[in-house]
This record gives C-alpha cells, sequence and structure tokens, in this order.
C-alpha cells in the first residue's frame, strides 16, 4: 500500500524566511499528488496539486512544489513566508492503488510564523 | 455557502451510545468521501461513494460503522456502541467523478467518547 512521509512535524519560522516542507511518497506507479492546508480554525483547503506536465506546480498564495519522480519526492516551498502562513500542511497522494479515488495522507507538518 | 456541510460540529457522547454524522456535498459532486483525522495523525480514508453506490470501505471501517448516501445526495456515518477509540475528527468530503478531481473538505464533526 501506499505511504506518505513528511520530513518535519513543526517548523517554526520568521517572517519573511523562506520554506521547504518534506514529502516522500511509496508508490512505484503513477502518483498525483496535492498539498492541503488547514488555517486555524478552518477546514482543510488545496493549496496546488500535480497531475502530469510540468513537475513544478504553482499553487495559491504563492506556494509552489516540485515533483521529482526519481526521489518519490513532492516539496513544498515559498520563497518569503508571512505570519498568515501559520497553519497545518499535509502532503497528499493518489494513486492506481487506489482506483485513483481515495487520498493517502501524510502526518502533516504545523508551521508557526513569528512576526 | 456552497461548500461541504457537515452537522453536527461537534458531538459529546457516552461510551456504548449510537450516534449519527450528517455530510451535504457540493449539489454538483456526485463522489463522497469519508475520512478519520486523530491529533497528530493525517486523515485516513474511511469510505466512499459514487452516487448512492458505496464503492469502498477502509479495513478501518470496522462492523460498528455504517455508512449511507441514499439518493445519491447527503449521506451519513452511524457509528454503533462508541469506543473510546473513536474519538476522533470526521471529515467528509465530495469531487467530481470523472478522471481524478481535487476532494473539496467539510469543517468536520469532532466527535468526543467520554
Amino acid at each position: 500500500a501506499q505511504s506518505v512521509s513528511q520530513h518535519n512535524h513543526h517548523v517554526i519560522l520568521s517572517e519573511a524566511a523562506s520554506l521547504e516542507l518534506g514529502c516522500n511518497y511509496s508508490y512505484g506507479g503513477t502518483v498525483n499528488l496535492f498539498w492541503y492546508v488547514q488555517y486555524p480554525g478552518q477546514h482543510l483547503q488545496l493549496l496546488l496539486k500535480y497531475f502530469s506536465g510540468d513537475p513544478l506546480v504553482k499553487g495559491i498564495k504563492g506556494f509552489e512544489a516540485e515533483f521529482i519522480k526519481s526521489k518519490f519526492s513532492f516539496n513544498l516551498r515559498k520563497p518569503s513566508v508571512q505570519w498568515s502562513d501559520t497553519a497545518e500542511y499535509f502532503c497528499a497522494v493518489i494513486t492506481m492503488n487506489s482506483g485513483y479515488s481515495t487520498l493517502t495522507f501524510g502526518k502533516g507538518t504545523m508551521l508557526l510564523v513569528s512576526p | 455557502d456552497t461548500g461541504v456541510s457537515q452537522n453536527p460540529r461537534h458531538k459529546i457522547t457516552k461510551r456504548g451510545q449510537n450516534v449519527t454524522f450528517r455530510c451535504d456535498p457540493i449539489s454538483e459532486h456526485n463522489r463522497l468521501y469519508w475520512y478519520r483525522q486523530t491529533l497528530g495523525q493525517g486523515p485516513e480514508f474511511l469510505t466512499y461513494f459514487q452516487n448512492e453506490a458505496q464503492l469502498e470501505k477502509s479495513r478501518l471501517l470496522s462492523d460498528r460503522f455504517s455508512a449511507e448516501r441514499p439518493k445519491g445526495s447527503f449521506s451519513t456515518l452511524e457509528i454503533q456502541r462508541t469506543e473510546q477509540g473513536d474519538s476522533a475528527m470526521y471529515l467528509c468530503a465530495s469531487s467530481l467523478a470523472t478522471g481524478v478531481h481535487e476532494q473539496y473538505f467539510g469543517p468536520g464533526t469532532r466527535l468526543t467518547v467520554t
């Protein structure tokens, strides 16, 4: 079965610092990859997604992620974080194993941005 | 608001009681998913429907759990004889059915079993 691992459970940054959150998945076939974000008190929202094509995908609020197939990775980046980026970030994958239907999530990374 | 809605938002129940949660998906979405999230974990898949058909169930879904989507619109998730280990956030999501589509999540129902 596929799995997703997120390298850091908690990250603390100052405003304007650069962000990179690691995500690796285990599955040898075709994958569709997602980053979801959950702001305090709000529901899960899609940040960005990769289905095919350009492995560098851009999402909302200045976030981007790069799919590196050889490394089974889909790391999330932002050049300069803001206090409002404080949230929990989840990497997720859909695979043929799941019939291209169900999401497998990582455990999440809590990001705290100090002003 | 045209997003996914869930009711109730919070439920506190005593061990052994039955509880039922409701999810209303985005109206044009014919896929509906249930996930469970516990503290420090990401959401874990429980089951999903395409229209009224329940197409997949996780092994996490014990026989105390049952989900329905009788008319292909809203769905209910019932837990019978609740246990303390059932305490979690229960999330509902919906998506279009054709191809791979992003899933839109509701706010969740937080269940506390005392």
